[in-house]
């Protein structure tokens, strides 16, 4: 079955930078877009960032861009989130998630798996 | 960026009700929107895609429909399990945005 497992989070003061690692299986990675989102403590779900499935494409939310990268190894089905200049407002629990298989025409950009999640916390 | 507008904030009913969920876009978005389900501390569960068509192995008491700015998530014969907070999701343009989440209890 599919499985996806963030890993990396943790507490880091204002400024700092992490690496979100997604760990997948169950399902042929190279095939499929993927995509972070996070939970702020309280709030809705929030779009993070998006990478197709080659690297191609990479999508970020205006307020992460230039600070979070998004990267992924198709050789060892891992997908990252580079955080750097991190902020209080960063603070969440970090979702991993399937977005659209590539070879089906039909598929959009939907997010289909999710992990459990990951908690960040920028300390100010 | 497509702000998706999703109300209400919250609804209740009682077992065996129904409930509609619904979220606007401000531009057509087609049928390019997804409805999901999130109970605390449980990953996100898709729900529906393409605005109507359910994905498999969700209960058939969960239905979506609407096209272009409108859309709607009904949720029949509620159960105890279908408590959470449920979100919209537009995949038509990018960046991908969410609605704000309504909060499912039941009365």
């Amino acid at each position: 079955q599919v499985q996806l497992v963030e890993s990396g989070g943790g507490l880091v003061k204002s400024g700092g930078s992490l690496r979100l690692t997604c760990k997948t299986s169950g399902f042929i990675f190279s095939h499929y877009y993927m995509g972070w989102v996070r939970q702020a403590p309280g709030k809705g779900l929030d779009y993070v960032s998006y990478i197709g499935s080659s690297s191609g494409f990479k999508n970020y939310a205006d307020s992460v861009e230039g600070r979070f990268t998004i990267s992924r190894d198709n050789t060892k089905n891992l997908v990252y989130l580079e955080m750097n200049s991190l902020r209080a407002e960063d603070t969440g629990l970090y979702y991993c998630a399937r977005g659209r298989d590539y070879t089906n025409s039909s598929a959009y950009n939907w997010f289909d798996s999710w992990g459990q999640g990951i908690l960040v916390t920028v300390s100010s | 960026e497509i702000p998706m507008i999703q109300f209400p904030s919250s609804v209740s009913a009682s077992v065996g009700g129904t409930v509609t969920i619904t979220c606007r876009a401000p531009q057509s978005i087609a049928r390019w929107l997804a409805w999901y389900q999130h109970k605390p501390g449980k990953a996100p569960k898709m729900l529906i895609y393409d605005a109507s068509t359910l994905k498999s192995g969700v209960p058939s008491r969960f239905s979506g429909s609407g096209f272009g700015t409108e859309f709607s998530l009904t949720i029949s014969n509620l159960r105890p399990e279908d408590v959470g907070t449920y979100y919209c999701q537009q995949s038509d343009n990018f960046p991908l945005t969410f609605g704000g989440g309504t909060k499912v209890e039941i009365k």
